[in-house]
């Protein structure tokens, strides 16, 4: 049972474009939601994450927003530009607990020049 | 710092086989964690550890043991390597204590085929 549920699998949009990456949980005792980026060949690293009391977090050009009661959150990157080229995954865990992350299955995104 | 280290970076067993993944990291850091990464699957909890001389089982514990003898090391072990275990492997570590420091740093992965 996936207990994170991320889409798209795959995106694509242009450079400038602002692409939009959604996922939704169950557990409702979840209160840490971050997003990690990986490029090929490398770990994933920490982008930007967010707790349930507050409904948007911005980050440069990353901006995660949350909404508690459908139990869902997205990633949107503003301005994208190829070097955003990579896959992206969301994860939910609980606060106290963040080193027992529960992963989405992933978002390959490609920014075309 | 050298951060969250892995090796090796390859490896091809036979099944049947035994090996040990090791990670190593130097930012003193209490929790260490492993994850297997596999297409459409994300990533997935094996074991972790919240310090030395204490380990617990994650999603996916089964054919895999752990020990953490030193803060520093989290070595993880394929007792009987099975084709089911082929898969990226990703060693993170986690300082958790204060407020917004809660994140996972993860090493460059070691990619395991078993045959």
């Amino acid at each position: 049972q996936q207990q994170v549920k991320q889409s798209p699998q795959s995106l694509i949009v242009q450079k400038g474009g602002i692409p939009i990456i959604n996922c939704a949980y169950e557990n409702t005792a979840f209160d840490y939601f971050p997003w990690y980026q990986q490029f090929p060949g490398k770990g994933p690293a920490l982008l930007i994450a967010i707790r349930p009391d507050v409904s948007e977090k911005k980050e440069g050009r990353f901006t995660i927003s949350f909404n508690k009661s459908a139990k869902q959150f997205s990633l949107h990157i503003m301005d994208s530009q190829p070097g955003d080229s990579a896959t992206y995954f969301c994860a939910a865990s609980i606060w106290g607990a963040t080193n027992k992350l529960i992963f989405g299955t992933g978002t390959l995104l490609a920014v075309q020049p | 710092n050298a951060g969250v280290t892995q090796t090796p970076k390859f490896q091809v067993l036979k099944t049947g086989q035994s090996m040990t993944l090791q990670c190593a990291q130097d930012m003193n850091h209490e929790y260490m964690s492993w994850y297997r990464q596999d297409p459409g699957m994300g990533l997935r909890l094996i074991h972790y550890s919240v310090g030395a001389g204490i380990t617990d089982q994650g999603e996916v514990p089964n054919g895999y043991n752990v020990s953490r003898s030193t803060t520093e090391d989290f070595p993880l072990r394929l007792l009987s390597a099975a084709p089911s275990q082929t898969s990226v492997y990703f060693c993170a570590s986690s300082y958790t204590g204060l407020a917004g420091t809660d994140e996972q740093y993860f090493g460059p992965g070691t990619r395991l085929t078993v045959t």
